[in-house]
């Protein structure tokens, strides 16, 4: 089952801008991930944040984590058309019982014009 | 990190064969491999947990004996979707975990097979 939503569904920018989406959750969790897919392809991760965490970087990728709110944000700046995608967050349950399962969020299509 | 491959990466058969679909990691004893299902436009949903050597773990919904799934060496998993129909058509795209039983570790994907069945 999902874990939980990501918002917006779906984003148009343009390139240069700054582009932010945020997903939500309902369990405790042990990390918080971020992947992305082209369109047909498997996922490639991102960036990986852990319960402890509050904010991680990487590159153009900036991750908060607010588990007080059960929340996560992923801001990618001055976007490029190459970064048109899905993005999904995925969490690791405290529960899963020790074999890193993960449970995706529904993902934010991105789409970032020229 | 692991590379995975998965194979094939497109099938289409008629109603009511069995297909098989193969997921390697490359560079990394794999013990446990994840598969999931996605429909267009869709997120992932985990199907089943494959350990190797043993038994899958099969999420709640999923028909063990639609979805047979084989783990019998650290570098190869199988899922093998029997008697298909029409509505097994999906993209199934498969996973290494590199963290063992630690959890602070991502999973590694293969590049999914598109299904369809006629």
């Amino acid at each position: 089952s999902q874990q939980g939503e990501e918002d917006p569904q779906a984003l148009s920018i343009q390139e240069g801008e700054n582009a932010t989406m945020n997903c939500s959750y309902k369990t405790s969790i042990n990390n918080l991930q971020w992947y992305r897919q082209n369109s047909g392809r498997g996922l490639v991760h991102l960036i990986l944040i852990r319960s402890n965490e509050r904010e991680k970087h990487s590159g153009r990728l900036r991750v908060t984590l607010d588990t007080s709110k059960k929340s996560s944000s992923l801001l990618i700046t001055a976007s490029r058309a190459a970064d048109t995608a899905s993005y999904f967050c995925a969490t690791a349950p405290s529960f899963s019982g020790g074999y890193n399962k993960l449970i995706f969020g529904a993902g934010t299509r991105l789409a970032v014009h020229p | 990190g692991a590379v995975v491959s998965q194979h094939p990466s497109w099938v289409i058969c008629k109603s009511g064969t069995s297909v098989k679909i193969e997921c390697r990691s490359l560079d990394f004893q794999a013990t446990t491999m994840f598969w999931y299902r996605q429909f267009p436009k869709q997120s992932l949903m985990l199907m089943a947990t494959s350990n190797e050597g043993s038994k899958a773990t099969y999420e709640q919904g999923v028909e063990k004996d639609k979805f047979l799934i084989n783990h019998a060496s650290l570098t190869l998993s199988t899922l093998t979707v029997t008697s298909a129909h029409p509505e097994d058509s999906s993209f199934y795209i498969c996973s290494v975990s590199t963290g063992g039983w630690t959890s602070n570790q991502p999973q590694h994907f293969g590049d999914g097979t598109r299904l369809s069945i006629l």
